[in-house]
C-alpha cells in the first residue's frame, strides 16, 4: 500500500515570496491533515479536511495561509507571502474514516516538506 | 487549554540500556493516546492506547496508559543505535474529530 506522498521535499524561498505544497493521502483515507513542525517542537495542526470539507482550521493563519482539497483526494497548502517564522517542516497526514461514521485517530504521515525562508 | 508534555526532552544512553519516556496530558475530552517515532522527517506510528492499564508491545518497545493519573510511558529495552530518533506523544480529542495534540517530543540518542 502506497503511503502519503508529498512534494517538494525541500524548498528555499525569500521572504514575501509565495510557495505551495502538495499532498496525496493514502488511497481511501477520507481525512487529511496539514501540520507545521518548527524545529524542536511537536507538529501543530494547521487544517483538517474531511473529504473536501474543512473540519478544523482554527490554527491556520488565514491572512497568509490557504489550503484546498477540491476533489476530496489530494490537497495543496499555500503560503503567500512567506515570513521568516514560516521556516518549518510541513507534514501532511491522512486517516481512515471508520465505517461506523466515527474517526480513527491513527494518522499516517508523509515525508514532509522542509521550507526555509531567507 | 489542552496540552501534552513529554519528558525528558532529550536522553543519551548506550546500546543495551533500557529507557523510559514519559508523556503527561491535560485534554478535556480524551479519546486516545498515540506514540510516534520520528527519524529525519515523517513520524511513523508505534502504538495507540485507549484503555487504562493495558500494555501494548511490539518487540522491544512497550507502552502503557494510566487514565487516572493522565500519563503514559514508552519503554524501550535493549536499546540499539537504530532506536535513535525523536519520540512523539499525541492525544486525540474526542470532540475534535480526530485532531491530535502533540507533545514536544523526546530526542533519544543511543551511543554504540
Amino acid at each position: 500500500e502506497a503511503g502519503v506522498a508529498q512534494s517538494p521535499r525541500y524548498k528555499i524561498i525569500e521572504k514575501r515570496q509565495s510557495v505551495a505544497f502538495w499532498c496525496n493521502p493514502i488511497s481511501g483515507h477520507a481525512t487529511l491533515y496539514w501540520y507545521q513542525q518548527i524545529l524542536g517542537q511537536g507538529p501543530k495542526l494547521l487544517i483538517q479536511f474531511q473529504n473536501n470539507g474543512v473540519v478544523d482550521d482554527s490554527q491556520l493563519p488565514k491572512d497568509r495561509f490557504s489550503a484546498e482539497r477540491l476533489k476530496g483526494v489530494d490537497s495543496t497548502l499555500k503560503i503567500q507571502p512567506a515570513k521568516l517564522e514560516d521556516s518549518a517542516v510541513y507534514l501532511c497526514a491522512s486517516s481512515l474514516v471508520a465505517s461506523s461514521g466515527g474517526l480513527t485517530d491513527t494518522q499516517y504521515f508523509g515525508p514532509g516538506t522542509r521550507l526555509t525562508v531567507l | 487549554e489542552d496540552k501534552v508534555v513529554q519528558s525528558p526532552l532529550s536522553l543519551v544512553v548506550h546500546e543495551g540500556d533500557t529507557v523510559t519516556l514519559n508523556c503527561s496530558y491535560e485534554v478535556t475530552n480524551f479519546r486516545s493516546l498515540l506514540w510516534y517515532k520520528q527519524e529525519k522527517k515523517a513520524p511513523t506510528f508505534l502504538f495507540m492506547l485507549t484503555s487504562s492499564g493495558i500494555e501494548k508491545k511490539s518487540g522491544r518497545l512497550s507502552s502503557i496508559l494510566d487514565k487516572k493519573e493522565l500519563f503514559s510511558i514508552l519503554n524501550i529495552t535493549a536499546t540499539q543505535t537504530g532506536d535513535s530518533a525523536i519520540y512523539l506523544c499525541a492525544v486525540g480529542d474526542y470532540n475534535q474529530g480526530g485532531k491530535l495534540i502533540f507533545g514536544q517530543g523526546t530526542e533519544l540518542s543511543v551511543k554504540p
